[in-house]
């Protein structure tokens, strides 16, 4: 079975800097996906970016990148200029690959962008 | 835009009642979730379907069961509601076959309480 890791229940950071989510992850399976989530107190789940395990390149969203090291199974989030619409649940998740669609998450991180 | 529509955002139910909590997919879909959020614990797979009239357990299936007569609608049953359901629960919608969370839709989610 997956497992997936957030060692950070709760973060805060000023707007404009640089924050770091964290995510470390266990499986056996050599084909996989990764994704980070972030859920705004509306409560909607929105895809914020993905991670095909089979890429060496890290994948980057406009201000959100992430540092995928598959030997260390580690998969963190780095939003770069932080803004306050970024404050939300981040939810880190796993799937297998072959066409499995089901979700594994992690607990979530609370962040928090302060004025 | 796809849309996942919870018919209940908030409900309050007594303890020992019957539970439907409703979702509905307007894409043709294949796959459809429950999933189960709180605090701490992050995001937790109840049951899924691949297809109408299908249903596989996910993590935490007990005391719960599903119902897919349709392919757009996937019911969540508490038979016999108890105060440890008390939750917020999610409705996913995928199709088939992708393997990729971009195409993983979630629904706004509905706040249970049982007293």
């Amino acid at each position: 079975a997956q497992t997936v890791t957030q060692s950070q229940p709760e973060m805060s950071v000023q707007e404009a800097e640089t924050v770091t989510l964290s995510c470390t992850y266990d499986t056996s399976e050599n084909n996989y996906y990764l994704f980070w989530y972030k859920q705004p107190p509306s409560r909607q789940m929105i895809l914020v970016i993905r991670q095909e395990a089979y890429k060496q390149q890290n994948a980057t969203e406009n201000r959100f990148s992430v540092n995928f090291q598959k030997a260390a199974k580690s998969f963190s989030l780095k939003i770069s200029d932080s803004q306050l619409g970024d404050t939300a649940m981040y939810f880190c998740a796993f799937m297998r690959g072959f066409g499995n669609e089901k979700l594994t998450f992690g607990t979530g991180t609370r962040l928090t962008i302060i004025p | 835009d796809v849309k996942v529509t919870q018919s209940s955002r908030y409900l309050v139910k007594r303890t020992g009642e019957k539970v439907f909590l409703e979702c509905v997919q307007d894409m043709d879909h294949e796959n459809m979730f429950w999933y189960r959020q709180d605090p701490g614990l992050g995001l937790r797979l109840i049951y899924f379907s691949y297809d109408v009239k299908m249903k596989e357990k996910g993590d935490i299936p007990e005391g719960y069961s599903v119902s897919r007569e349709k392919k757009e609608r996937f019911s969540l049953i508490l038979e016999s509601a108890s105060t440890n359901q008390t939750s917020m629960y999610l409705c996913a919608s995928s199709p088939r076959g992708t393997g990729l969370g971009n195409t993983i839709y979630f629904g706004e989610g509905s706040w249970l309480t049982v007293v």
